[in-house]
């Protein structure tokens, strides 16, 4: 069964260095989602993208975070200056059409110092 | 603004006991969808079901039982005869259809099954 892949597993970066956390989302879905799960707590909405931009983004999705689909089947989430707070589980996730199913990736651990 | 309570933060039971967990969400929109996400020790989150607003009906799929109930704003899950394998966190979770794709998850509720 086609599954949504993200690398890497675990991400322990400095604080204030960029990231970036990759996505490869099932080949013939058209949405793609950001999520975080800070530890312990529910999973918190980020950011959609379809047809090259961004659809529709939370709160948390500021000047510090973008999304970005450099070819065909990549799908990324930077962070530019990375805090403490930004240590999360980071779940891409992807959908064929709008309100199906989304599936998500297993997730990327990041670990700010 | 949408929310998802799930208000049931852990629940343990003993191996096939039959176990209900509650989700109630609040929206004014008349048209959304309601979604049940399992998330097992190792960390992913597996889709269970997704229920649009204008169907009522009880699913069942094997062991599990959904239960949506606008009058109440509740879309309950139900697992039949409990397993080891069932332990996780699950989250139910909402999106509107004049906000996306967005998911609004509740809080999860974790499930301990014991032998």
């Amino acid at each position: 069964e086609p599954e949504v892949t993200q690398t890497p597993s675990h991400q322990v970066t400095q604080m204030g260095q960029e990231v970036i956390l990759r996505c490869v989302p099932i080949s013939n879905h058209l949405y793609f989602y950001w999520y975080r799960q800070i530890l312990g707590q529910k999973v918190e909405f980020l950011v959609s993208f379809y047809n090259n931009e961004i659809s529709e983004k939370s709160e948390i999705f500021d000047d510090q975070f973008s999304v970005e689909r450099p070819d065909g089947s990549n799908f990324t989430l930077k962070i530019r200056s990375t805090k403490l707070e930004d240590s999360a589980m980071y779940f891409c996730a992807s959908s064929e059409r709008q309100f199906q199913p989304q599936h998500f990736g297993d997730g990327t651990r990041l670990s700010i110092l | 603004a949408q929310k998802v309570t799930q208000a049931q933060t852990e629940i343990s039971v003993v191996e096939k006991e039959d176990v209900t967990l509650d989700c109630v969400y609040e929206t004014r929109d008349t048209t959304y969808y309601l979604f049940w996400y399992k998330q097992p020790p190792s960390g992913e989150l597996v889709f269970l079901i997704r229920r649009n607003s204008f169907d009522e009906q009880n699913e069942i799929s094997g062991r599990y039982s959904w239960n949506f109930q606008k009058s109440t704003s509740s879309f309950n899950f139900t697992i039949t005869a409990s397993q080891v394998v069932d332990s996780a966190v699950y989250f139910c979770a909402l999106s509107l259809n004049n906000a996306g794709n967005m998911l609004t998850f509740g809080g999860g509720t974790r499930l301990m099954v014991k032998p």
